[in-house]
């Protein structure tokens, strides 16, 4: 079935680094990727969604200048968490939509980001 | 706007019990229902899912039905292993707009031996 790929699986860095995180789809093309953050016991909450060869589409509240988009083919979107802080720690994580009918989405296996 | 609501865990069973754990959703229009599952670790995995009402999802042992008239999609199982646990989310997708999922706010399960 169609795969996700994300990484890094968990990394952390220091306060005022950039941190990007990339999610490939294998086997598939993803023209759309949804990106979600999941907060300690919190449910995900999306945060915006990438189109191929366009601008991304985010979610009210979230900054852009802060988490940037990139989805520059059909296999890769990337997240780019710029000037990092404590605040940002979270877990981050990918998804592709259903490529048809009763296809379903499918989902990276998360990013755990720890700010110092 | 479209919302799904959950029970809070986290809930505590001993290997074999039964499970139930509620979900409940508002939305316009016809969403489709979801359940997904998290192990320790790992992405989200697609447990079941019903596209629409009176539709039973079901998969590993573990059954939703799609309740319109509740605005329900409950989660049950009838014998849990420990391997079940994880954390279960509940979701949905609007039949308007883009494809997006709203998601509870999820249930961690541990099931103990």
């Amino acid at each position: 079935g169609a795969v996700v790929s994300q990484h890094p699986s968990w990394v952390i860095c220091k306060s005022g680094t950039s941190v990007k995180i990339e999610c490939r789809s294998l086997d598939f093309q993803a023209t759309t990727m949804f990106w979600y953050r999941q907060f300690p016991k919190q449910s995900l909450m999306l945060m915006a969604t990438s189109n191929e060869g366009s601008k991304a589409t985010y979610e009210q509240g979230v900054e852009k200048d802060k988490f940037l988009i990139n989805h520059a083919s059909l296999t890769l979107s990337t997240l780019t968490v710029t000037s990092a802080h404590p605040e940002d720690s979270s877990f981050y994580i990918c998804s592709a939509p259903p490529g048809g009918v009763v296809g379903g989405y499918t989902f990276g296996s998360g990013t755990r980001l720890t700010v110092v | 706007g479209d919302s799904v609501t959950q029970m809070e865990g986290p809930v505590t069973l001993s290997e074999e019990a039964f499970l139930t754990i509620n979900c409940t959703y508002t939305a316009t229009g016809y969403p489709s229902l979801f359940w997904y599952v998290q192990y320790p670790g790992e992405g989200l995995q697609l447990l079941l899912k019903a596209t629409k009402a009176d539709d039973k999802g079901s998969n590993k042992g573990f059954e939703a039905t799609y309740r319109k008239e509740t605005t329900s999609f409950h989660l049950e199982k009838g014998s849990v292993q420990v391997s079940d646990s994880a954390v279960y989310f509940c979701a949905l997708r609007s039949d308007t707009g883009f494809q997006k999922l709203v998601f509870g706010t999820g249930t961690r399960l541990l099931v103990s031996p």
